[in-house]
């Protein structure tokens, strides 16, 4: 059974700085692109950042290109994202989400329960 | 830049009714278009992708048709359980983009 379990989110500050993780088991996770898409309180679903099976290629959406940097450790099934320079518009619920095959681009077929990112002073 | 429109933003139904969502690309995207399911308080489920092909799992009430910039989720029976918002997301040429949802009520 596929299960992706995220971790390290919170309440920080405008400008600060956070990173998630993810932990995966139940699927060959060096065979599989990996995904955070986030939901703002109330709001609709938007993807954030993918990877590739071997740590690239890399995606990002651009409202967080230049602050947040997506990563893998396949060594461990776990995936990052470091997100820096933390905006208020950034508070939102974090999936970790498996992609249905190789590329980046595609559809998504397994989502984590989500981890709620906070920024506020 | 990929945007995805969906109509409409919300629909009540009856129990048993058939339901159609539509989904519209701002350009053609083939057939790179996933539908998804959100229960109140929970994660998304994948339900279609391949904008036709159904996921394992997901029961054969829903169905996905479309091509182009043109799509369709249809639910030939409503259930109860199916109380949920629905998101189209289109994926192609670099861009991965969710429509507004829709949120479908008995």
């Amino acid at each position: 059974e596929v299960d992706l379990v995220e971790s390290g989110g919170g309440l920080v500050q405008p400008g600060e700085s956070l990173r998630l993780s993810c932990t995966a088991s139940g699927f060959r996770f060096d065979r599989r692109a990996m995904h955070w898409v986030r939901q703002a309180p109330g709001k609709g679903l938007e993807w954030v950042s993918g990877i590739g099976v071997s740590a690239g290629p890399t995606k990002y959406a651009a409202s967080v290109q230049g602050r947040f940097t997506i990563s893998r450790d396949n060594s461990k099934n776990t995936l990052f994202l470091k997100m820096d320079s933390l905006r208020a518009e950034d508070t939102a619920v974090y999936y970790c989400v498996k992609g249905r095959g190789v590329l980046v681009l595609g559809a998504f077929d397994y989502w984590g329960q989500g981890i709620m990112v906070t920024v506020s002073s | 830049d990929l945007q995805m429109t969906q109509s409409p933003s919300s629909l009540s139904a009856f129990v048993g009714d058939r339901v159609t969502i539509a989904c519209r690309a701002s350009r053609d995207i083939g057939t790179a278009l996933a539908w998804y399911q959100q229960k109140p308080g929970k994660s998304p489920r994948l339900l279609i992708y391949g904008a036709s092909i159904l996921q394992s799992g997901v029961p054969l009430r829903f169905s996905g048709s479309g091509s182009g910039t043109e799509f369709t989720l249809t639910v030939a029976t409503l259930q109860a359980e199916d109380v949920a918002t629905y998101f189209c997301q289109g994926y192609s040429s670099g861009f991965q983009t969710f429509g507004q949802g829709t949120k479908a009520e008995i």
